[in-house]
């Protein structure tokens, strides 16, 4: 069984910091991951997808990286702002389903 | 606005009524998800369709029917609620690697 997790599960920073955001699975049989924002009582907005042949996606300020033979996945952010605080959840695709991590609560202090 | 609208938003249940959450996309996408969303666990799978008539079991299915009778429209139902399906419920569309995801409808059983 998958299992997906993410470290840490929250994460306070300074405007203006760069960060990192990690993600693990334990099974690397995987289609694609996928990054993921939460607003409070929103639902979930797809901000970044790896294929499995990929190694990185790129978006503005944010850079992910795949890779499988070590079951991690990273989520950059450049030059934080208070914008950016979210829930930030990653979830990996197999088969029809896919299995998300429980989220990193990221919080940036102006 | 194209998209994934769920109804209702919210809801209080006593436990042993009964409730259907509904789903509905103006995508035409074939893949409709319900997950369930709890403090500290990530989103898990209820149920899936992977078409207009189709239905088959996620992670947690118990205690939960779905229909999907037209292609659009995506129904949970809780037969006998219970305090354990207090949770956020998300539904989601899919077609290829997009996934398109509702606001959610907070569902508390006392």
């Amino acid at each position: 069984k998958q299992e997906v997790t993410q470290i840490p599960a929250a994460l306070s920073v300074p405007e203006g910091e760069n960060l990192v955001l990690n993600c693990s699975f334990t099974d690397s049989a995987i289609y694609n991951l996928q990054w993921f924002r939460q607003d409070p009582g929103k639902g979930l907005t797809s901000l970044l997808l790896i294929q499995s042949s990929q190694r990185e996606q790129t978006s503005g300020r944010l850079n992910a990286s795949l890779d499988k033979s070590s079951g991690r996945s990273t989520l950059y952010i450049a030059a934080s702002q208070p914008g950016d605080s979210a829930t930030y959840l990653c979830a990996v695709m197999e088969g029809n389903d896919m299995r998300f991590g429980a989220g990193t609560r990221l919080t940036v202090k102006p | 606005n194209a998209g994934v609208t769920q109804t209702p938003k919210f809801r209080v249940l006593k436990t042993g009524q009964s409730m259907t959450l509904l789903c509905a996309q103006d995508m035409n996408h074939e893949y409709m998800y319900w997950y369930r969303q709890d403090p500290g666990m990530g989103l898990r799978l209820i149920h899936y369709s992977v078409g207009e008539g189709t239905t088959a079991k996620g992670e947690v299915p118990d205690g939960y029917n779905v229909s999907r009778l037209k292609k659009q429209n995506f129904l949970l139902g809780l037969e006998s609620a219970a305090p354990s399906q207090t949770s956020v419920y998300f539904c989601a569309s899919r077609q290829g690697v997009g996934y398109t995801f509702g606001s959610g409808t907070r569902l508390t059983v006392v």
